[in-house]
């Protein structure tokens, strides 16, 4: 089983809302990622968590907020979001040796900021 | 700062040829290049994962090659078909990190295959 799920597939909040995305694999994967992408654009990285620790914060704004409660679970809170952070969000995991398994992504979440 | 790079942007070809997108990266100490496929709106699908040390990697009717000494990939698609029509994204693997991979993608490039 290859399959990273996300939920929910669309989510619409106001920026005074709290909300939280979900992400969960069973592929035994101990790296776990989240990315943003705009339209029309490649993703870029916005998080890494390895062995349920966070490893890579790519300077994203403190209104977002990962967390990893378990090896297969990964979270993103949000909270006083801008317009301009509606976008596509992107899971992935992957294997952790040094550098460099396969990633698997996710479907997304197609969030948009009122 | 590794930088990848695409071309062309957007390709669009009739059913049944063959085709080659291109990729280039500035930065070749890479531990692995992969390529994906993005259809609207979806997530990303991995299509090939080459790592530093291999010089291509086959599925099916597409075939992908790396030249890390120069920076370039190529994937080939071999008798397109109206269903391959997606965008096509390359990303490469850089050195340094010690848990997890980074990152980085091209633009892609905008694949219609016509009936």
């Amino acid at each position: 089983d290859t399959e990273v799920t996300q939920t929910p597939k669309h989510l619409v909040m106001g920026m005074t809302n709290k909300k939280s995305l979900k992400c969960e694999q069973h592929m035994g994967h101990r790296a776990m990622y989240w990315y943003k992408q705009k339209a029309k654009k490649p993703p870029e990285l916005m998080f890494v968590y390895s062995y349920e620790k966070l490893s890579i914060n790519e300077s994203v704004p403190s209104r977002f907020s990962p967390e990893c409660p378990n090896s297969s679970l990964l979270n993103l809170h949000l909270h006083a979001l801008q317009p301009e952070d509606s976008a596509l969000y992107l899971c992935a995991s992957s294997q952790v040796r040094g550098l460099g398994y396969e990633q698997y992504f996710g479907p997304g979440t197609r969030l948009t900021v009122t | 700062k590794q930088e990848v790079t695409q071309i062309p942007a957007a390709l669009s070809v009739p059913e049944g040829e063959n085709l080659v997108l291109n990729c280039s990266f500035t930065d070749s100490a890479i531990y692995n290049l992969q390529w994906f496929r993005q259809d609207p709106g979806k997530g990303l699908t991995s299509l090939l994962l080459i790592q530093s040390s291999q010089r291509e990697q086959t599925s099916g009717r597409l075939n992908a090659s790396l030249d890390k000494s120069s920076g370039r990939s190529t994937l080939y698609i071999a008798a397109s078909q109206p269903g391959d029509s997606a965008t096509y994204l390359c990303a490469v693997s850089t050195e340094g990190e010690t848990s997890g991979s980074r990152l980085t993608f091209g633009e892609g490039t905008q694949l219609t295959v016509n009936p």
